[in-house]
This record gives structure tokens, C-alpha cells and sequence, in this order.
């Protein structure tokens, strides 16, 4: 299985603060990567998909980039409703695998 | 709207077995393969199962071959996980979900919870 290592696990920034999320793979996943935002009680919702597509509805503030084995997830001008986990998952290969998360919250 | 909403969750002893069901709506259910995720609580995400347009191709996770089934009726909407031989590791909240590869809708949830 593709291991998908997230970091950093916890982060903390004030509101307006640009955010770098990360996800390294395990092996090459050719861009088939998406990211999920679960905020507290909710399910996830589709963020990001094919590593820097913007999924519909999604602010523009949330982008993706990278290539290979190195991905990230950036939030520009963080907004109190940005406070969520953030997921990572790769599809090149079955089984599809995700990483285990980054909590954000407010400073 | 795209909605699918799950059912069927409960607390069930070891080694039993549960189903639980998802309806959609908002969209042409049989043109989407449908899958099934898994989050035990306080971690992270695991897919479990995913199914073809046409039910004729299943996929699985290692730990639930052989003991879960994946199913569909495209004339009722509806997306199925037969769940037999049920361990304390299955306990989780489970999200039917939309098949994209990526998964781009979700249910709210249904809790499992496995322990005598």
C-alpha cells in the first residue's frame, strides 16, 4: 500500500495567516491526489482534487500544488470557518489511502 | 442537491453481523461507482469498499475480504454494506460516499460500534 505521511500533525495561525498543509507519498502518484476538509461533527468535504483542481464551491483562498511524491495544500487569509482537520488521499493505487490529518486552529 | 443518506448503524456484538443502507438522490445513481469510508473515532479516514456502475465489479480492503459485501440496486438508489463476522476494529463511523476515485459527496455517517 501507498503510505501517505502528512504534515505538520496540529497547526495554530491567526486569522488572515497563509497556511502550507503537506503530504509526501510513498512512491510516485502521478498527481492523483486529493484534500478533504472535516470540520468538528461533519463528514469531509471534497476540497481539492487531481492535486490542484478546486472542487465546485470551494473559495478560491484554497489551492494545490505539487508533483510526484510532494503535495500541498494552501489556505490564503485564513478564516475562523477554515477551523477543521484537512486530509490527504491518494488514488493512483488500490487500495486508495489517506493520510492521517492536520488539525487546524485559530491562534 | 446531491444527498445520500445512510442508515442501519447500531451497536452490535463480536462475530455478528449488520447492513446498512444508503439512499441517494440529486443525481443519476447507476452513472457513479459508489464506495463506502470508514472513520473509527478520533482517526483518521480508511476506505473500505467500492462498487461498479453496474454492481458487476467490487473492490475491498485486505481486513474486510471475505467478511463485508458491497451491493447496489440502481432502481431504488440505493448502495448496501453486508457486514458479517463483525471484529472491535470495525467500530467506526461510516460514509457512503460518491466514487470519483476521489470521493466529491458524502453521507453524514452512520456509527458502528462493535463490543459485547
Amino acid at each position: 500500500d501507498i503510505q501517505m505521511t502528512q504534515s505538520p500533525a496540529s497547526l495554530s495561525a491567526s486569522l488572515g495567516e497563509t497556511v502550507t498543509i503537506e503530504c509526501r507519498a510513498s512512491e510516485d502518484i502521478y498527481s492523483n491526489l486529493a484534500w478533504y476538509q472535516q470540520k468538528p461533527g461533519n463528514s469531509p468535504q471534497l476540497l481539492i482534487y487531481d492535486a490542484n483542481s478546486l472542487a465546485d464551491g470551494v473559495p478560491s483562498r484554497f489551492s494545490g500544488s505539487g508533483s510526484g511524491t510532494q503535495y500541498s495544500l494552501k489556505i490564503n487569509s485564513l478564516q475562523s470557518e477554515d477551523v477543521a482537520s484537512y486530509f490527504c488521499q491518494q488514488y493512483n493505487n488500490y487500495p486508495n489511502t489517506f493520510g492521517a490529518g492536520t488539525k487546524l486552529e485559530l491562534k | 442537491e446531491v444527498q445520500l443518506v445512510e442508515s442501519g448503524g447500531v451497536l452490535v456484538q463480536p462475530g455478528r453481523s449488520m447492513k446498512l443502507s444508503c439512499a441517494a438522490s440529486g443525481f443519476t445513481f447507476s452513472s457513479f461507482p459508489m464506495a463506502w469510508v470508514r472513520q473509527a473515532p478520533t482517526k483518521g479516514l480508511e476506505w473500505v469498499a467500492t462498487i461498479s456502475t453496474s454492481g458487476g465489479s467490487t473492490y475491498y480492503r485486505d481486513s474486510v475480504k471475505g467478511r463485508f459485501t458491497i451491493s447496489r440496486d440502481n432502481a431504488k438508489s440505493t448502495l448496501y454494506l453486508q457486514m458479517d463476522s463483525l471484529r472491535s476494529e470495525d467500530t467506526a463511523t461510516y460514509y457512503c460516499t460518491r466514487d470519483r476515485d476521489y470521493f466529491d459527496y458524502w453521507g453524514q455517517g452512520v456509527m458502528v460500534t462493535v463490543s459485547s
